[in-house]
């Protein structure tokens, strides 16, 4: 599975949209771009995944580069209850269907 | 519907006894999963199963052992406990290979003294 690398925390305004950035350079042709995040103390919950075309679901946007070498994570309207680590997975989805979680970031939101 | 629970919640253990962790889900899914979680890190996987009676090893898997005799539930054991397995232990769940979204129980915190 590709390496990501992601900024350890970032913090964002209530209301305003959160910007979660990925880097995956060493991404295959075949690997997808997986995120999840986890609440304090809860288990991990599944947000979005994509191959190379941009994606969209209730609960956030998923933008990939035409490279596929990073991708950004946006939450439109960061809400208080958004405050949890994120992590970026890439993983092909034919491979023992294991995800590979590395440190994430934490996003704080602020009121 | 329930999704995937995990019992216990927390256990505390001495050094050298054994328990086993049950993980159970109601969606049908085919493969289950345990992780564990170390402070301040991310998860890694411990063992798992893609169907009813197999098993198979993940990241980290000594000193574990588990087994799935029904679809539903997926079981941890271990046998002699050690001060290094404190963590908190999550099962989930998925449909299969080609779809990897993976639902997680809530996790039961371990503590071994």
């Amino acid at each position: 599975d590709a390496k990501t690398t992601q900024p350890t925390s970032m913090d964002c305004a209530e209301g305003r949209a959160a910007n979660l950035p990925c880097n995956h350079s060493t991404i295959s042709g075949n690997e997808y771009v997986y995120w999840y995040r986890q609440i304090h103390s809860q288990g991990p919950q599944y947000i979005i995944h994509g191959l190379k075309n941009n994606e969209t679901n209730e609960m956030a946007s998923l933008i990939i580069t035409e490279d596929r070498k990073s991708s950004t994570l946006i939450l439109p309207h960061a809400t208080l209850r958004d405050t949890a680590v994120y992590y970026c997975i890439v993983r092909a989805n034919n491979a023992g269907n294991m995800l590979t979680f590395g440190g994430g970031t934490r996003l704080m939101v602020k009121p | 519907n329930a999704g995937v629970t995990q019992t216990p919640k927390f256990r505390v253990l001495k050094t050298g006894q054994s328990m086993t962790l049950l993980c159970a889900q109601d969606m049908n899914h085919e493969y289950m999963y345990w992780y564990r979680q170390d402070p301040g890190m991310g998860l890694r996987l411990i063992h798992y199963s893609v169907g009813e009676g197999t098993t198979a090893k993940g990241e980290v898997p000594d000193g574990y052992n588990v087994s799935r005799l029904k679809k539903q539930n997926f079981l941890l054991g271990l046998e002699s406990a050690a001060p290094s397995q404190t963590s908190v232990y999550f099962c989930a769940s998925s449909y299969g290979t080609s779809y990897n979204e993976q639902f997680f129980g809530p996790g039961t915190r371990l503590t071994v003294l």
